[in-house]
């Protein structure tokens, strides 16, 4: 299947314990991003990256890194997570084609700090 | 700094109606506008895109306008159906480039059998 697949699909951690996330998109596309959903189900980007370089980088805590091995991969580390940092977490990725930079997401990751 | 807000927060019909969904954003300078829908517990789905030059985009029994000057969009349900039944979210996308996706708080449908 062409996707964007995230791993895990739950995450429960104690605070301080280091974690990450894992993306992967098979759609050939240059640009993935990071959002968060909150507890109110409200979403907002975090990153964003293109062919492996870093585009945006909102204000997120910079226990929060990004990493991209390759243009297909964008994982997330979160360095000693807080309790506030339990949310869902999503990958998304688009092309950057011409302006018709449709986003597709993946199935999105549970974080769970206790 | 972008805003965008969805108005109905909630609806909730019997099956068969015609729905309209409401998005309006403060800065008009957009590049593109996305609706999704959001199942409970799942990821987002692309419904649709409409590029900043167009006026409107259709899918199927989904139909999506865009305002930009006045900054508004509507997504149009025909015939809903009970599959329907969705958080729907609209995102405008600032620019072309990797510019990340600001969403409102979503419309929350539900399709009465």
């Amino acid at each position: 299947d062409t996707a964007v697949s995230q791993t895990p699909k739950y995450l429960v951690t104690q605070m301080g314990n280091d974690k990450s996330i894992k993306c992967e998109q098979n759609l050939g596309h240059d640009t993935m991003y990071w959002y968060k959903q909150d507890s109110k189900k409200f979403l907002k980007i975090m990153f964003s990256y293109n062919n492996k370089e870093l585009i945006i980088n909102e204000t997120v805590p910079n226990r929060f890194s990004p990493k991209s091995p390759d243009k297909a991969h964008l994982n997330l580390h979160i360095n000693s997570p807080e309790l506030g940092d339990s949310a869902v977490y999503f990958c998304a990725s688009s092309p950057l084609a011409g302006g018709y930079n449709e986003q597709f997401f993946g199935p999105g990751t549970r974080l769970t700090v206790l | 700094k972008q805003e965008v807000t969805q108005i109905p927060a909630a609806l909730s019909v019997p099956e068969g109606e015609n729905l309209v969904l409401n998005c309006s954003f403060t800065d008009s300078a957009i590049y593109n506008l996305q609706w999704f829908r959001q199942d409970p517990g799942k990821g987002l789905t692309s419904l649709l895109l409409i590029q900043s030059s167009q006026r409107e985009q259709t899918s199927g029994r989904l139909n999506a306008s865009l305002d930009k000057s006045s900054g508004r969009s509507t997504l149009y349900i025909a015939a809903s159906q009970p599959g329907d039944s969705a958080t729907y979210l609209c995102a405008p996308q600032p620019g072309g480039g990797a510019d990340g996706l600001t969403f409102g708080k979503g419309t929350h449908l539900i399709i009465q059998p």
